[in-house]
């Protein structure tokens, strides 16, 4: 089975320009998370899904940043107006929430570089 | 308010040397599930092991060892005989019900096996 795929692997981008992340999570999974790795504040919550509805978005860090999950197999992160501070490795990743566990799986990242 | 907490920032050990890295959690939920993934240089995050609250059994895969104590709120990894290959960076999380599971990371401990 295919893991989580994320778009795009890596994307340099220069300040104020619009940044959109993609990410189609597991089959059958019907929780979706983004997270932002740095080197200052590790791995952060920035927004979770549950049956493409958002729970919780106090991770988000401020109003350029917006997610939508359209539909189970499809959500979108996007930064606009980007800027130098959000460069960072952003995760997706799923999970089966239900049954015997919640085990998240991780995507490979977008690799995100503001200049 | 949920917290997970990796004390140890850098561990470096020579290889077949055994090494622990702890993990303490914070939650007043009597149920949640603790978690440690794996980073490598790669950059991926890699699922190792889930435990839920209700299961203190400590689980054994091979060199790795998982030593989960509800009574001092840890779930502390061990490797034995640690490899060059073990090097990479391990986080321990916590996952509780929060209107879907919502799972939080710790900072981090960076694991360098020496040849």
């Amino acid at each position: 089975d295919a893991g989580v795929i994320q778009s795009p692997r890596h994307e340099v981008t220069e300040m104020g320009q619009e940044v959109t992340l993609r990410c189609k999570p597991i089959s059958g999974h019907n929780s979706l998370f983004w997270y932002r790795q740095t080197m200052m504040r590790g791995l952060e919550l920035l927004i979770y899904f549950n049956n493409n509805v958002p729970i919780d978005d106090s991770g988000m860090p401020e109003d350029r940043f917006s997610a939508k999950m359209p539909n189970a197999s499809f959500s979108t992160l996007k930064i606009q107006p980007s800027e130098p501070r959000d460069s960072a490795v952003y995760f997706c990743a799923s999970s089966w929430l239900g049954g015997s566990g919640n085990t998240i799986y991780f995507g490979e990242g977008s690799w995100l570089t503001v200049v | 308010a949920q917290k997970v907490t990796q004390a140890q920032t850098e561990i470096s050990v020579v290889e077949k040397e055994d090494v622990t890295l702890d993990c303490v959690y914070e939650t007043r939920d009597t149920t949640y599930y603790l978690f440690w993934y794996k980073q490598p240089p790669s950059g991926e995050l890699v699922f190792l092991i889930r435990r839920n609250s209700f299961d203190e059994q400590n689980e054994i895969s091979g060199r790795y060892s998982w030593n989960f104590q509800k009574s001092t709120s840890s779930f502390n990894f061990t490797i034995t005989a640690s490899q060059v290959v073990d090097s990479a960076v391990y986080f321990c999380a916590l996952s509780v019900n929060t209107g879907g599971f919502k799972t939080i990371f710790g900072a981090g401990t960076r694991l360098f096996v020496k040849a």
